[in-house]
């Protein structure tokens, strides 16, 4: 059983368009992140979310807007697409926002934004 | 902001040869961990550092934290092509309301057979 899943794996898209992100954990975890992958490999983190509650907002455009309907999902959605979105985005969890918890990564999204 | 610095950013090794990846802060790190991103793959999550000093092994990956919790380094002895792979360090800073986790950017290893 995949313990932290989103979907889709691959995502290729035209500028413009708005596109959506699903994260998904069945580890009873109650923070889940956003993280930006650049071609470069540099992880950098977007947003968090405690027991569906943000707790970490980066200075991200504000046509990423993060929603958690249960503190088991967390979903990234992306309007009005750019190229300068094109990465791989990984969800990630962990048991709570303390600073002993490690990160358990989903398998990543990669977004081409064409 | 706070960053953590990770040095090299890529190293090639012939397979046998060992490999260290360093990581810094300018401040005091609550704890730091680990991770491992084989090619294509995710972050997995390979150990956390708390102690000040602390050395902790796994088979033939050391890791260490500096005396005044700035610094840490990742030491593979005798490396395999299964080692291939980028190699992060994260830290937590501390201080109040800090649940930021800080990637260094990586150290990218080739492993030459």
């Amino acid at each position: 059983d995949t313990a932290v899943s989103q979907t889709p794996k691959y995502l290729v898209t035209q500028m413009g368009n708005d596109k959506s992100i699903k994260c998904e954990q069945n580890l009873g975890h109650d923070t889940m992140y956003w993280y930006k992958q650049d071609s470069k490999k540099f992880l950098k983190i977007m947003f968090s979310y405690n027991n569906k509650e943000l707790i970490i907002n980066e200075t991200v455009p504000n046509r990423f807007s993060p929603k958690s309907p249960d503190k088991a999902h967390l979903n990234l959605h992306i309007n009005s697409l750019e190229l300068g979105d094109s990465a791989v985005y990984f969800c990630a969890s962990s048991g709570t926002a303390a600073t002993n918890e490690k990160l358990f990564f989903g398998s990543g999204t990669q977004l081409s934004v064409l | 902001g706070q960053q953590v610095m990770q040095i090299p950013q890529y190293q090639h090794v012939q397979e046998g040869e060992d490999f260290t990846t360093y990581c810094n802060s300018s401040t005091t790190l609550s704890n730091i961990q680990w991770y491992k991103q084989r090619p294509g793959g995710h972050p997995v999550f390979l150990i956390q550092l708390v102690k000040s000093g602390e050395v902790k092994k796994q088979k033939r990956l050391t890791f260490q934290f500096g005396e005044a919790k700035k610094n840490s380094s990742l030491h593979i002895t005798a490396t395999q092509t299964t080692d291939v792979g980028t190699y992060f360090c994260a830290g937590f800073f501390t201080g109040a309301g800090s649940y930021q986790l800080t990637f260094g950017k990586g150290t990218k290893l080739s492993v030459i057979p």
